[in-house]
């Protein structure tokens, strides 16, 4: 079946670690996202990628830093820097990024908690 | 922000009831999209309409699209048990071609 895969779907981490959050699609889209989602406040972009070796920052990019080395793979480091890291982290995917209908195919979502 | 605003965000009524929700958004390209999350899991695309289309069906769902105002709404008609979640509109940004999402209407339908 094709999809998107995002794991872990839960993780705990110690303040100061890094930690990194894996997405990978079998859709063949060529535009990969990463979403935060915190209750009430909707979806916020963190970064995107059009294309391999290529990527963008988002609206809320401090703290993270991603990679496009293969179409499928877009993985997300939440590194120590990232005041705030405790939140719902949703990665999409869709077939170009800039055509009318850009509907987005999401995974399932990686819950990070601070401890 | 850019994000949009759903209205209301939270609604709760009983099976068979229909459930009317509101997106005002800032910005919109081409588009206007519906997503639905259920607790705890990713989104998934409902309905898009586009820019020159004021309204649309898809089975029990009913979308309109006012450019004027900016807004849109979602009717879910007959409503379910199973229609119980969260649900976002989400809208193409002119300037960076990002979609932007509002911040989503929780529905509760009871049994």
């Amino acid at each position: 079946d094709g999809g998107i895969t995002q794991s872990p779907k839960y993780l705990f981490r110690k303040e100061g670690q890094n930690v990194t959050l894996s997405c990978e699609q079998n859709l063949n889209h060529d535009a990969m996202y990463w979403y935060r989602q915190d209750p009430g406040q909707g979806l916020r972009l963190i970064y995107y990628s059009q294309i391999v070796n290529d990527f963008q920052k988002g609206d809320i990019a401090e703290g993270y830093s991603v990679s496009r080395e293969k179409k499928e793979s877009f993985p997300l480091t939440v590194t120590s820097a990232q005041k705030n890291p405790t939140a719902f982290y949703l990665c999409a995917s869709s077939i170009v990024a800039s055509v009318n209908t850009g509907e987005l195919f999401f995974g399932e979502g990686s819950r990070l908690t601070v401890l | 922000s850019q994000q949009g605003e759903e209205d209301p965000q939270a609604l709760s009524i009983q099976e068979g009831e229909n459930a009317t929700m509101n997106c005002s958004y800032k910005t919109s390209k081409n588009n206007l999209q519906w997503y639905r999350q259920n607790s705890g899991r990713g989104l998934v695309h409902l309905i898009l309409i586009r820019s020159n289309e004021r309204e649309k069906h898809s089975g029990r769902l009913r979308v309109t699209l006012d450019t004027s105002k900016k807004s849109s709404s979602l009717l879910i008609t007959a409503s379910r048990a199973a229609d119980t979640a969260s649900y976002f509109c989400a809208t193409r940004s002119y300037n960076t071609d990002k979609l932007i999402f509002g911040t989503g209407t929780r529905l509760q339908v009871f049994p």
